[in-house]
């Protein structure tokens, strides 16, 4: 079975300093890969996603996140936080054909101090 | 559009009640699915369903019981509560996938139930 491990348990940043969140993922065949992102109080809603093609994939709100097949990597990056970007990341897996299981980390906070 | 709407959102229960989570969607998505969250260990399956009439079990599934009748809704229950099933619930739905990928693994989440269990 695949899983899903985020680096960093809690990261605080300051405005307008860059971020990279790292995820990786264990399965040795075609997977899809998605960030996930959970406002304070709020429901969990799709910031972006990678079935195939460009590695690097654009999401809302500025975020992007590069997929390296060799290192079984899926980091999410944004050049410039702002405070409105506190909040909880998930990242999250599926395999390929087959699969109805998405595999969630364990999740990543973000606090953005003004 | 309401999305995924979950009832109710709070609830507290003594060791050994039941009770049935709802979980409704307007979007004719044929998978739903309900996790947990709980702190430090992100969110966990309990069960899906494929389909109207289907489910299966997910990575967590003892001590939940799931039914499917009708399309937009996945009822998710607790025969006898304990404390460990403390935490938020999230049902979520998706949409088939692309051809030869059963799911898209875009999930669509209700804003969550937060259970106690005394």
């Amino acid at each position: 079975a695949q899983s899903v491990s985020q680096h960093n348990h809690h990261v605080i940043l300051s405005e307008a300093a860059s971020l990279e969140l790292g995820c990786n993922y264990s399965y040795g065949g075609t997977v899809n890969l998605f960030w996930y992102v959970q406002y304070p109080g709020q429901h969990l809603q799709l910031l972006l996603k990678y079935f195939s093609g460009d590695p690097l994939v654009k999401g809302i709100k500025g975020f992007e996140a590069e997929f390296i097949k060799s290192k079984f990597s899926f980091n999410l990056r944004k050049p410039s936080v702002q405070w409105s970007d506190t909040a909880e990341y998930f990242c999250a897996v599926t395999t390929g054909a087959g699969s109805y299981q998405l595999t969630f980390g364990k999740g990543t906070k973000l606090s953005v101090i003004p | 559009n309401a999305g995924v709407t979950q009832t109710p959102k709070f609830r507290v229960l003594k060791t050994g009640q039941s009770m049935t989570l709802l979980c409704a969607q307007d979007m004719n998505h044929e998978y739903m699915y309900w996790y947990r969250q709980d702190p430090g260990m992100g969110l966990r399956l309990i069960h899906y369903s494929v389909g109207e009439g289907t489910t299966a079990k997910g990575e967590v599934p003892d001590g939940y019981n799931v039914s499917r009748l009708k399309k937009q809704n996945f009822l998710l229950g607790l025969e006898s509560a304990a404390p460990s099933q403390t935490s938020v619930y999230f049902c979520a739905s998706s949409k088939p996938g692309l051809a030869g990928i059963p799911n898209t693994g875009e999930l669509f989440f209700g804003e969550g139930s937060r259970l106690t269990v005394l």
